[in-house]
């Protein structure tokens, strides 16, 4: 069974660019979930999808935005990128919401903003 | 106050040592997940639990759900243990999420 598959693995952007970045969950899976991951802060809770609803959203401005489609893939956008964005991002995939399953995360794509 | 604290930040360890990775959270919680991250980012889940322990290879993972704390177990540890390891706990309520602890990282010296 494949695991869970984000693309781009690695990506290089400048201040003001836009960026858009996807996950693909296990076949099945319904929940994806984003995290950000830098060294000060750690991981944190970016938002969580089901069924291609936005369940449950972090604390985050809203240059940071995500959808998931029918087929349960599921894409994360930021806009007007800053310097502090960069980052690792990470996404996982679960049976059921609310992450009451167990989580499958991906490799993350790692996010330089320069 | 973070929702959920990890101790300690850092812990080396020789190999065949017992390690005992401790987590404590002040939250309602769903379920809390033990995860393993290595260099270069990798994330995997080692367990999930919402009571009791549980149990894979030399890795033991315990809840006490009264006194919210959770701890991870490595028996015979081994170099190849050496990561990052992370206490998540799925929050309950309006806003269910993963919160995480600041994680353990671990380095196990042949």
């Amino acid at each position: 069974k494949a695991g869970v598959t984000q693309t781009p693995r690695y990506l290089i952007k400048t201040r003001g660019q836009q960026v858009t970045l996807s996950c693909s969950p296990i076949s099945g899976h319904r929940s994806v979930s984003w995290y950000q991951q830098t060294p000060g802060q750690g991981l944190q809770f970016l938002f969580e999808y089901f069924s291609e609803t936005q369940r449950n959203k972090g604390n985050f401005p809203g240059r940071f935005s995500g959808r998931q489609f029918s087929n349960s893939r599921s894409e994360m956008n930021v806009s007007t990128l800053e310097l502090g964005d960069s980052a690792l991002y990470l996404c996982a995939s679960s049976l059921a919401y609310g992450l009451r399953t167990e989580a499958f995360f991906g490799q993350g794509t790692r996010l330089t903003v320069v | 106050k973070n929702e959920v604290e990890q101790s300690p930040q850092n812990l080396t360890a020789q190999e065949g040592e017992f390690i005992t990775i401790n987590c404590s959270y002040s939250v309602g919680i769903s379920a809390l997940h033990w995860l393993q991250q290595h260099p270069g980012g990798g994330i995997v889940s080692l367990f999930m639990l919402s009571s009791g322990k549980k149990k894979h290879g030399r890795l033991i993972a315990t809840i006490n759900i009264q006194e919210k704390h959770s701890s991870l177990h490595i028996t015979a540890s081994h170099p190849r243990d050496s990561a990052v390891y992370i206490c998540a706990v799925g929050t309950q309520g309006g806003s269910e999420k993963l919160v995480f602890g600041k994680g353990t990282k671990l380095t196990v010296n042949p």
